[in-house]
């Protein structure tokens, strides 16, 4: 069935280091790709995505690779601050899947230590 | 613009009483998204509107939840003879379907559940 699975769980680094999350996706079909930031108390917010046309996509210090083969994504954060730290969730869009098309990870949570 | 809002943002209730959320997607939306989310966990979904199709109820926890989309617009959740596993935050989104959509969920601030 449809799922996603993210890892790791939860994940700490220095300030200026780079942080990686991985997410294994099972459909084949799934086309977009979007990954969401959640603060403490906040609601979580759109901070990238792919879509399957696309192997890499770069917005700063945050980029998302794509292998449609291997069917993972990852987030790279690179030279992390602070304001980093979060809860960071993917999700696979899957037009006709269940949960209105978009299956989300468990989710990251990052920590980020000055 | 105005973006995905809920109400009310914190709820506190006896065990046994019923509770509405109320969520006003963003103008135009045509998909509208209920989850809970309990303390330090993910997104749990629990319904899915889409225009005027059956909604997806298939992650409804039990017959005490239910929720409806009036209009196309405003969703109300509703749990009945709340219990204290109910306690959450309930989250809220929308999407603009359809042609010219996109497929980016935005979220409301959400509704602090707390169940006595």
């Amino acid at each position: 069935g449809e799922n996603v699975e993210q890892h790791p769980s939860t994940l700490s680094v220095q300030e200026g280091d780079s942080a990686v999350i991985k997410c294994t996706y099972s459909d084949s079909a799934s086309n977009y790709f979007p990954w969401y930031k959640q603060e403490l108390g906040k609601r979580p917010q759109l901070i990238i995505d792919i879509r399957s046309n696309v192997g890499e996509k770069k917005d700063q210090r945050i980029a998302v690779t794509l292998n449609k083969t291997a069917k993972h994504f990852s987030l790279h954060i690179t030279e992390t601050q602070p304001e980093d730290s979060a809860v960071y969730f993917c999700a696979e869009f899957l037009r006709g899947g269940s949960q209105g098309n978009l299956i989300f990870g468990k989710g990251t949570k990052l920590s980020v230590k000055p | 613009g105005a973006g995905v809002s809920q109400s009310p943002s914190n709820k506190v209730t006896e065990k046994g009483k019923d509770v509405e959320l109320r969520c006003d997607p963003i103008s135009g939306h045509t998909a509208l998204y209920w989850y809970r989310q309990s303390l330090g966990q993910g997104l749990e979904f629990l319904i899915y509107f889409q225009g005027n199709s059956a909604p997806d109820k298939s992650g409804l926890p039990s017959d005490r939840f239910s929720a409806e989309r009036t209009g196309g617009s405003v969703s109300t959740l509703t749990i009945q003879r709340t219990q204290q596993e109910d306690s959450a935050v309930y989250l809220c989104a929308s999407k603009l379907s359809g042609r010219g959509g996109t497929d980016t969920q935005y979220f409301g601030p959400g509704t602090r559940l707390t169940v006595l």
